[in-house]
């Protein structure tokens, strides 16, 4: 079945650092690819997300490129902030499915 | 962008009480809705899909009877933890997927309900 692997946390970066949250995928086909945000007791938010490979998703200063040839879905930010303090879940959809699987999530900690 | 509530956003009951959980579409129909577990520090976890005029579909190992589904209409899903033990304790989400043509796959999570069994 599909399945969702990303790097484990907690990861803790000074605020201004560069961010890189790894993420790999098995699954059949072609699946859309997501990165969700969870934020101190909120619930999940779509950050952003890749339908077909080379796509690249990008929101709020994040972005991943769907690499099919790595099966890959890396999220990087370039300079992070403390409001982007939270937990990140990488995530994908099979071809014509709703069904989310996710990775087991990476908490994120910047400090100031 | 589309929004999904759930209601209550927590709640604490006694050991061998039900709760029911409603997860709705506020700005959008949805034939299909997802219920998931977080536990603590942990990823989410699939209990069931739940279809609008059919039975919910539950992933193994989870309990039918102790997780009822009721997807009452089109913008309204209900679960109901019957018999709640201490270990039902978790964090409740629900997801549905906005239908549409270029949005078929994306959904939209409520914001969770925190329940606590005493």
């Amino acid at each position: 079945g599909d399945s969702v692997t990303q790097m484990e946390g907690p990861v803790t970066l000074s605020e201004e650092a560069f961010l890189t949250i790894n993420c790999t995928y098995t699954a059949t086909g072609y699946p859309s690819l997501f990165w969700y945000v969870q934020y101190p007791g909120e619930g999940l938010q779509l950050l952003l997300k890749a339908t077909k490979a080379d796509d690249k998703g990008s929101n709020k200063g994040f972005e991943a490129t769907y690499r099919k040839e790595t099966t890959s879905f890396h999220l990087e930010k370039g300079s992070v902030q403390v409001s982007d303090s939270a937990v990140y879940f990488c995530a994908l959809t099979g071809a014509g499915s709703y069904q989310l699987t996710f990775g087991k999530g990476t908490k994120l900690s910047v400090i100031p | 962008g589309a929004v999904v509530s759930q209601h209550p956003s927590w709640v604490i009951c006694k050991s061998g009480t039900s709760v029911k959980i409603e997860c709705r579409s506020l700005d959008f129909q949805a034939t299909t809705m997802f219920w998931y577990r977080q536990f603590p520090k942990q990823s989410l976890m699939l209990m069931a899909t739940s279809n609008e005029g059919s039975k919910a579909t539950y992933e193994q190992g989870v309990e039918k009877d102790k997780f009822l589904i009721n997807h009452a209409s089109l913008t309204l899903s209900t679960l109901t933890v019957t018999s709640a033990h201490p270990e039902d304790s978790s964090f409740y989400i629900c997801s549905a997927p906005r239908e549409g043509k270029g949005t078929y796959n994306e959904q939209f999570f409520g914001p969770g309900t925190r329940l606590t069994v005493l």
